[in-house]
């Protein structure tokens, strides 16, 4: 139990479907990060949360859409996705995303598989 | 881009026997860290070593870090089957007005029973 919790653990969706992924932090931290990891690709940022501030969106196409509501819940809105979206993805949070230093904490993953 | 290199990308060792994992980058660094991830799970810190430093030692774990060449090893020592999972290094980097970690492709390492 890391203190970050992601739900729902599997997805399985049809490219015309709109889902989203969930994140709740119980660890009191500022920032938090969406993550994509596939396949034999290092582990690829897409979104930075400091302060409920979107401060980082690293070319992600817009079929992502990533929403902070307050600094313990992170969502990333899923529409009309690929094939190729299929991947594990990773909520992380950290104490504050301009801290050098800091300890990044993940949650389990939300694995997500686009039919 | 990719910034952390892990070598090798896979490992198999026996039960007892120490593993040591390379990772190289390629822009200057605040400090590395190093990460595990079990099959399909989300990543655990395991330990920071800053620039300034040379080893760091938790536990079974030691860190090595050598700014000239740019390169981080860690090795396990006395391995256990339960130290079976891929390892990745990350480097801070600055981008914009965040710090955010770079993760490398890791190493996927088995120890065998």
């Amino acid at each position: 139990e890391t203190g970050v919790t992601q739900t729902p653990r599997h997805l399985v969706m049809g490219m015309t479907n709109k889902k989203s992924l969930k994140c709740e932090q119980h660890l009191g931290h500022n920032a938090m990060y969406w993550y994509k990891q596939s396949a034999k690709k290092p582990l690829e940022l897409m979104f930075v949360y400091s302060l409920e501030e979107r401060v980082e969106n690293n070319s992600v196409p817009s079929r992502f859409s990533p929403e902070c509501p307050n600094s313990s819940h992170l969502f990333l809105h899923l529409h009309t996705l690929q094939p190729e979206d299929s991947a594990l993805y990773l909520c992380a949070s950290s104490a504050l995303a301009v801290d050098s230093g800091n300890t990044i904490y993940f949650g389990e993953g939300s694995w997500l598989t686009v039919v | 881009s990719q910034q952390g290199e892990e070598d090798p990308q896979a490992l198999s060792i026996q039960e007892g026997e120490n593993a040591t994992m390379n990772c190289s980058y390629k822009t200057s660094i605040n400090n590395l860290q190093w990460y595990r991830q079990n099959s399909g799970r989300g990543l655990v810190h395991l330990i920071l070593i800053r620039s300034n430093e040379r080893e760091k030692h938790s536990g079974r774990l030691r860190v090595t870090l050598d700014t000239s060449k740019k390169s981080s090893s860690l090795l396990i020592t006395a391995s256990r089957a339960a130290d079976t999972a891929s390892y990745f290094c990350a480097t801070d980097a600055y981008g914009g007005a965040t710090n955010k970690l770079i993760f490398g492709t890791g190493t996927l390492l088995a120890v065998q029973p």
